[in-house]
């Protein structure tokens, strides 16, 4: 079965970044599949991050991360990574990184566990 | 900026049927928006319910249905139970910038 597995709970000091890694299991990692990574501080709603398509390695990044945010993939560890830069007490939050199905209809199928990154002095 | 507007909160009786929304500031809400659904139960990472509107995985249960319903995405709940209680949220896609954007989420409380 598909399952995603994040890395560990991180703290941070403001200004430093964080790495988070996703591994992905149970599917052909290269084959239309896209990976996303999402943001939610607590008790807020989701953000979308950005997304990585685990075969050709194209990304994009949404406009209000753009500069901050850097998604990468190792086919042949099948993980995709998150680094997010330049961290203030908003990005304490938890980082999901989800599937998606891009052919034929843009599924987002699996969930990671989620990562909880915590940015205090 | 694109919006994505969702009630912030509804309430339900066990057994009953309750619809949620999903709304672009950009205007009515078509099938290429490719409308995702989650469900997110407090301290889990969300589950996905439907996908390209309509479309249920596996493991959504039969009472959960997507659809297009004025303009907007919607999620109907049919004979709702009390593990039902969750926060909802809807994700819907643009095809330039950002492209995806998710909804402030609804509150489901099942009472």
């Amino acid at each position: 079965q598909v399952q995603l597995v994040q890395s560990g709970a991180e703290v941070k000091k403001p200004g430093a970044s964080v790495k988070v890694s996703c591994k992905a299991s149970g599917y052909t990692f290269t084959n239309n599949y896209g990976m996303h990574w999402v943001r939610q501080a607590p008790g807020q709603r989701l953000e979308w991050m950005g997304w990585i398509n685990t075969g050709s390695g194209k990304t994009k990044y949404s406009q209000k991360f753009q500069g901050r945010v850097t998604i990468t993939r190792d086919t042949s560890a099948n993980t995709a990574y998150m680094e997010l830069s330049s961290l203030t007490s908003e990005d304490t939050a938890v980082f999901y990184c989800v599937r998606e199905i891009e052919v034929p209809s843009k599924d987002f199928d699996n969930w990671g566990q989620g990562t909880l990154v915590t940015v205090s002095s | 900026q694109t919006v994505v507007t969702q009630e912030p909160s509804l309430t339900v009786s066990p057994g009953g049927t309750v619809t949620l929304t999903c709304a672009s500031s950009t205007g009515a809400v078509t099938s290429g928006y490719y409308p995702n659904w989650f469900q997110q139960k407090a301290g889990q990472p969300p589950r996905a319910l439907i996908y390209d509107t309509t479309n249920k995985h596996s493991w959504t249960p039969a009472r959960f249905s997507g659809s297009l319903i004025g303009g907007k995405a919607a999620l109907t709940l049919s004979g709702v139970q009390p593990e039902d209680e969750a926060e909802y949220y809807c994700l819907l896609y643009y095809a330039g910038a950002p492209p995806w954007v998710f909804g402030g989420g609804t509150k489901l409380t099942v009472l």
